[in-house]
């Protein structure tokens, strides 16, 4: 069963415009990460976010953690068409346990 | 560098088959984790391999086995396929110790009718 929630399931934006997805888990984490996945096929890395982080950038993204909360957010700035794809978090529980426990993602299509 | 490499692409089977999905790790990486991936669902942890041997399970039942090899390639097999065993299937490696970034494989999509 999935052990995380993205909010929203699907997103569509103009191109331009900023995407934020959202993510929460239940349990304690070591730390957070966020894939794309274009079309049903591999996931690509792109940004890992430890516990005691509270936030971070990689160019137009910038990733936040909410421990208190158990949340984290993914802001992708000035959309392109080619962000379009499915996002997903995935958290690891504890240190040495390298399983990934993923959410059940975002749809993102940015209009052209 | 090569990524992640997963054979075959595509795979058709009918109810009752077997199937074995081949991945071969990043450069450098020791360990494998494969994911199965429902159609509109995120991946979900199938087991781990390090060392050539299964570190973590996680809950799926024993139809499905692995295996890796001493160059860290990796075999994910099924048994007795389920119309529900049609999925997305994702090999991942990573270096052991290194809670971090898993680097994924293409996949291999399977269909059993």
């Amino acid at each position: 069963s999935q052990q995380g929630e993205e909010d929203p399931q699907a997103l569509s934006i103009q191109e331009g415009e900023n995407a934020t997805m959202n993510c929460s888990y239940k349990t304690s984490i070591n730390n957070l990460q966020w894939y794309r996945q274009n079309s049903g096929r591999g996931l690509v890395h792109l940004i890992l976010i430890r516990s005691n982080e509270r936030e971070k950038h990689s160019g137009r993204l910038r990733v936040t953690l909410d421990t208190s909360k158990k949340s984290s957010s993914l802001l992708i700035t000035a959309s392109r068409a080619a962000d379009t794809a499915s996002y997903f978090c995935a958290r690891i529980s504890n240190f040495g346990n390298e399983k990934l426990t993923f959410g059940t993602g975002t749809r993102l299509t940015i209009i052209p | 560098d090569a990524g992640v490499t997963q054979s075959p692409t595509h795979l058709i089977k009918t109810r009752g088959q077997q199937v074995t999905l081949r991945c071969s790790p990043k450069s450098g990486h020791d360990t494998v984790s494969w994911y199965q991936q429902a159609l509109g669902q995120g991946p979900q942890f199938i087991f781990q391999y390090y060392e050539e041997e299964e570190r973590q399970r996680g809950n799926f039942p024993d139809r499905f086995s692995g295996h890796q090899f001493p160059n860290y390639s990796s075999e994910l097999n099924v048994n007795a396929l389920l119309l529900g065993d049609s999925a997305l299937y994702l090999c991942a490696s990573s270096l052991a110790g290194r809670v971090g970034e898993q680097f994924f494989g293409p996949g291999t999509r399977l269909t059993v009718l």
